[in-house]
């Protein structure tokens, strides 16, 4: 089966960086993909890793180790429209549809 | 808007009622997904179909019981529910056969049992 771990809650400051952790286990992996969900609203995709290393989208970037099973979304220059639950997902490999299994989410607060 | 269309987004039914939600997508998807979220709770998978053809059940009650009439739409069908299965449904959609796709999401049902 699959479990990722990640904080429950992180804050920080408008116009900080801030780095949300997410570890998993899974039988077989295909990738670590980031999800944002404000309150009300549908989680939309953010970033997806198969390979090691860091991946920059603009303001987002995402990281990935395999060997560690680690991976984390770094959020630069922080406005307040980024609070919002973040999530971690892997695909789950034991379907062969292998749907998206998601972290519990790190709800992240900015403040002035 | 993630062109994935769910109705209602507020439903508030009893114990003994019978109730549906619906989901509908024009992406040209051929995966489609039901989760369930409560507070403090990750994403729960509860069922996934693949061309219209359920492929898992991640051991959900009887009491919920879906339906992908064609690869655009997608029932949950609810009767005799519990307080307990007071959450947000969410529905999602994506390609299949490619696995670094996003899946997108509706904005959910927000149902309350009483």
């Amino acid at each position: 089966g699959q479990s990722l771990e990640q904080p429950s809650e992180v804050t920080a400051v408008e116009g900080a960086i801030v780095q949300i952790n997410c570890t998993y286990q899974t039988s077989g992996f295909y990738g670590l993909s980031w999800y944002q969900q404000h309150d009300g609203g549908a989680p939309t995709f953010l970033s997806y890793n198969a390979l090691d290393g860091l991946e920059e989208t603009g303001r987002f970037s995402s990281f990935l180790s395999r060997s560690d099973s680690y991976g984390y979304l770094l959020l630069q220059e922080l406005q307040m429209k980024d609070s919002a639950s973040y999530f971690c997902a892997v695909r789950d490999r034991s379907s062969g549809n292998t749907p998206l299994v998601f972290g519990k989410g790190t709800r992240l607060s900015v403040i002035a | 808007e993630t062109g994935v269309t769910q109705t209602p987004r507020h439903l508030v039914m009893g114990m003994t009622n019978k109730k549906s939600l619906k989901c509908e997508q024009h992406l040209g998807h051929n995966a489609m997904y039901w989760y369930k979220q409560s507070a403090k709770k990750p994403l729960e998978l509860m069922f996934v179909y693949s061309l219209e053809e359920r492929v898992e059940n991640n051991s959900v009650p009887s009491r919920f019981s879906p339906e992908c009439p064609n690869s655009s739409h997608l029932f949950l069908h609810l009767h005799t529910l519990q307080p307990e299965d007071s959450a947000l449904y969410l529905c999602a959609s994506s390609p299949t056969g490619t696995l670094n796709t996003e899946a997108f999401f509706g904005q959910g049902t927000r149902l309350t049992v009483v």
